[in-house]
């Protein structure tokens, strides 16, 4: 039974426009969500974190918001570039952000020039 | 961010050798490291978390004695995967995390693919 879900496989976006990913969750103990970034043949590398205690973080381009309630959240790229082309990634965890992470499946992002 | 590195990145062995994969973190001292296993379309999978100087700790379903982990010292932990087969082929990533550096993330390393004859 997953407990991080992304439910759209591949997303397809213009550039410049937004971008939008989503992920949802079961657990209602998990209290830190990340977004990782993944390129073929390569290991995630970190993009942003959200606690659960906040409902929004931004940091340039890129903006995660939490809605608790739904066990729902979103990564915002705006705007999308070619180079946000990859395999997007949510996890969340128990424990703040020293838990042991839960991955979802991804989403493979394609942002077309 | 903190680098982590990983050798081989991709090794080819034959059904019954054995094979050993190095994660090194190279400009921290990670007191924790993890062993992730990816399958193609699929999410990454916790196979066990190992603390500096201790026994590993196997996630359900993970058999300890094929994937045997030792985390010997605080920059290089090992995963050996025992009398390889087929269904073993897959990619491997390990992440390395500072706990005593409080809010610490994971950071992962580049991966190793494994492709069992």
């Amino acid at each position: 039974d997953q407990q991080v879900k992304q439910n759209s496989p591949s997303l397809s976006v213009q550039e410049g426009r937004i971008s939008i990913l989503n992920c949802d969750y079961t657990n209602s103990m998990f209290d830190y969500f990340l977004w990782y970034k993944k390129y073929p043949a390569e290991g995630p590398t970190f993009l942003i974190s959200i606690s659960s205690i906040k409902d929004k973080n931004e940091d340039g381009r890129f903006t995660v918001f939490l809605n608790k309630s739904a066990k729902h959240l979103s990564l915002h790229i705006v705007p999308s570039q070619p180079g946000d082309s990859a395999v997007y990634f949510c996890a969340a965890s128990e424990g703040g952000s020293q838990g042991n992470l839960i991955f979802g499946k991804g989403t493979k992002l394609s942002v077309k020039p | 961010g903190a680098v982590v590195s990983q050798h081989p990145s991709r090794v080819i062995c034959k059904s019954g050798t054995s094979v050993k994969i190095e994660c090194r973190s190279l400009d921290f001292q990670a007191t924790t490291m993890f062993w992730y296993r990816q399958f193609p379309k699929q999410s990454l999978m916790l196979m066990a978390t190992s603390n500096e100087g201790s026994k590993a700790t196997y996630e359900q379903g993970v058999e300890k004695d094929k994937f045997l982990i030792n985390h010997a010292s605080l920059t290089l932990s090992t995963l050996t995967v025992t009398s390889a087969h087929p269904e073993d082929s897959s990619f491997y990533i390990c992440s390395a995390r500072d706990g005593r550096a409080g809010d610490s993330e994971q950071f992962f390393g580049p991966g190793t693919r494994l492709t069992v004859l």
